[in-house]
């Protein structure tokens, strides 16, 4: 147990609807990161927050958004959801990566998996 | 651009035999460099991590890994596998220096069958 616990475990949806994945950081990890995993596009990094602030975008789309919260933790919004979206969506967390600090090891949550139909 | 590379998509070993899993990277400056396995339904774990010092790591499960700067290489090793190991391993690098480097950068895995 990694100490990241991400809801729900599973999400099924249809298309053109919107989901909110949420994630709770291991206790006193700052850092908050998503990733999205997909058959065809493998693990792919999607965006990072340090203490409530945005600090790096990946190949996230338009239609999908995020944000921490005071209690550090994060939620991934996704919109006008497309078949496409189905994916495995995992939470990561580390102890502090602000601008400028080293880079330190992410450890995960057991993922979101939606499934779009 | 900086990406990963995980050669061999499948490998099949059988049970007390050796292995090593490929890894090459391609980026700006030395990475750190990382090993996580994921098993069937569930998440990432860590096995082990580069950061600096000694090239060659240890990590859980008898894993080990060896950093060759020459080759941009960070290969995976285990002198004699377990059933239980039988899981996808992912490679993966990110910058030293946090902020907008600090995301990781995987490869696209290698899925590990134990024969018995």
């Amino acid at each position: 147990d990694s100490g990241v616990t991400q809801t729900p475990k599973h999400l099924i949806t249809a298309t053109g609807q919107r989901v909110t994945l949420r994630c709770s950081p291991r206790s006193g990890d700052l850092s908050v990161y998503w990733y999205q995993q997909s058959l065809d596009q493998g693990l792919q990094f999607l965006i990072h927050y340090y203490n409530g602030e945005e600090r790096a975008k990946g190949n996230i789309l338009e239609r999908f958004s995020a944000q921490q919260f005071p209690d550090l933790h994060s939620e991934l919004n996704l919109s006008s959801l497309e078949l496409g979206d189905s994916a495995l969506y995992f939470c990561a967390s580390s102890v502090a990566l602000g601008q400028g600090m080293r880079t330190d090891t992410q450890y995960f949550g057991p993922g979101t998996r939606l499934t779009v139909l | 651009a900086q990406s990963v590379t995980q050669p061999d998509i499948h490998i099949t070993v059988s049970e007390g035999a050796s292995l090593e899993l490929r890894c090459n990277y391609s980026y700006g400056a030395t990475p750190y460099l990382f090993w996580y396995v994921q098993s069937p339904g569930q998440g990432l774990q860590l096995l082990l991590k580069y950061f600096s010092g000694d090239t060659l790591v240890q990590g859980i499960k008898g894993f080990e890994a060896e950093f060759k700067r020459s080759q941009s290489s960070f290969n995976l090793r285990k002198p004699s596998v377990h059933w239980s190991d039988a899981a996808e391993y992912f490679c993966a690098v990110a910058g030293r220096n946090g902020g907008s480097q600090g995301n990781l950068i995987f490869g696209k895995g290698t899925k590990l069958s134990v024969k018995p």
